[in-house]
C-alpha cells in the first residue's frame, strides 16, 4: 500500500508571500493532520481534518489555514510568510488513531 | 510546561547494548501513547502505538506505560547501528482529539559498531 506523499518536497519562498502545500493520505485513510517541525519547538499541531471537516486546530496564527477534499487530500496554506514559518511541515493521515506521517515539506523563506 | 518531556540527549551507545528511552507528561487525560523514528530528513515513522498503562513488545522494541507516574519507555535490544536515529514519543488524548498529538522534543540515538 502507498504511503503518505507530499509535495513538494522542498520550497523556497519570500518573506510576505504565500504558500501551499499538498498532503495525499494512505488509502482509505479519512483523518489527515498538519505538523510543523523546527529545532526550536519540535513537532507542533497545526490542525486536523476527518471527511472534509477541520476537527481539531492547534494554537497557530490564523495565517494558517486549511483543507481537505472530498478524496480526504489535504491542503495547507500559509499567507503572509515570516522568517520564523521556516521549517519541515509534515502531514500525517490515520484510520483508527495510529497516525503515519508523509515525508514532509521543508520550506525555507528568506 | 510542554505536555510533553523528553530528555534530547544525545545518547551514543555500542552495538548490542540495551537503549531506555523516556518521557514524561503532565496531563493524566492522555490515554494513547506513541513512539516514532525519525530518520535524517525523513518524516517519522510509527514504531509503537499503545492505549492506557502496560507494555507492548514488538521485536526488540518493548514500549512501556506507567499511568500512575506518568511516565513512558521505550527499550530496544541488541541495538544495531541502523538504530541510529532519533526517537520520538507521543500521547493523544483519544476520542475526538484522537488526531491531535502532542510530541516530546526527541531524543538522538547513535549506535556504534
Amino acid at each position: 500500500k502507498a504511503g503518505v506523499t507530499q509535495t513538494p518536497r522542498y520550497l523556497i519562498k519570500t518573506r510576505g508571500q504565500q504558500v501551499t502545500l499538498s498532503c495525499s493520505p494512505i488509502s482509505g485513510h479519512r483523518s489527515v493532520s498538519w505538523y510543523q517541525q523546527t529545532p526550536g519547538q519540535g513537532l507542533q499541531f497545526l490542525f486536523e481534518y476527518f471527511s472534509e471537516t477541520q476537527r481539531n486546530k492547534g494554537n497557530f496564527p490564523g495565517r494558517f489555514s486549511g483543507r481537505q477534499f472530498s478524496n480526504s487530500r489535504s491542503e495547507m496554506n500559509v499567507s503572509t510568510l515570516e522568517l520564523g514559518d521556516s521549517a519541515l511541515y509534515l502531514c500525517a493521515s490515520s484510520v483508527s488513531g495510529e497516525q503515519y506521517f508523509g515525508p514532509g515539506t521543508r520550506l525555507t523563506v528568506t | 510546561q510542554k505536555e510533553v518531556e523528553q530528555d534530547p540527549g544525545p545518547l551514543s551507545v555500542p552495538e548490542g547494548a540495551i537503549v531506555s528511552l523516556n518521557c514524561t507528561y503532565s496531563n493524566s487525560a492522555f490515554q494513547y501513547f506513541m513512539w516514532y523514528r525519525q530518520y535524517s530528513r525523513k518524516g517519522p515513522e510509527l514504531l509503537m502505538y499503545t492505549y492506557s498503562s502496560g507494555n507492548k513488545e514488538d521485536g526488540r522494541f518493548t514500549a512501556q506505560v506507567d499511568k500512575s507516574s506518568k511516565y513512558i519507555s521505550l527499550f530496544i535490544r541488541d541495538s544495531q547501528p541502523s538504530d541510529s536515529a532519533t526517537y520520538l514519543c507521543a500521547t493523544s488524548q483519544g476520542g475526538s482529539t484522537l488526531g491531535r498529538l502532542y510530541f516530546g522534543r526527541g531524543t538522538q540515538l547513535t549506535v556504534w559498531p
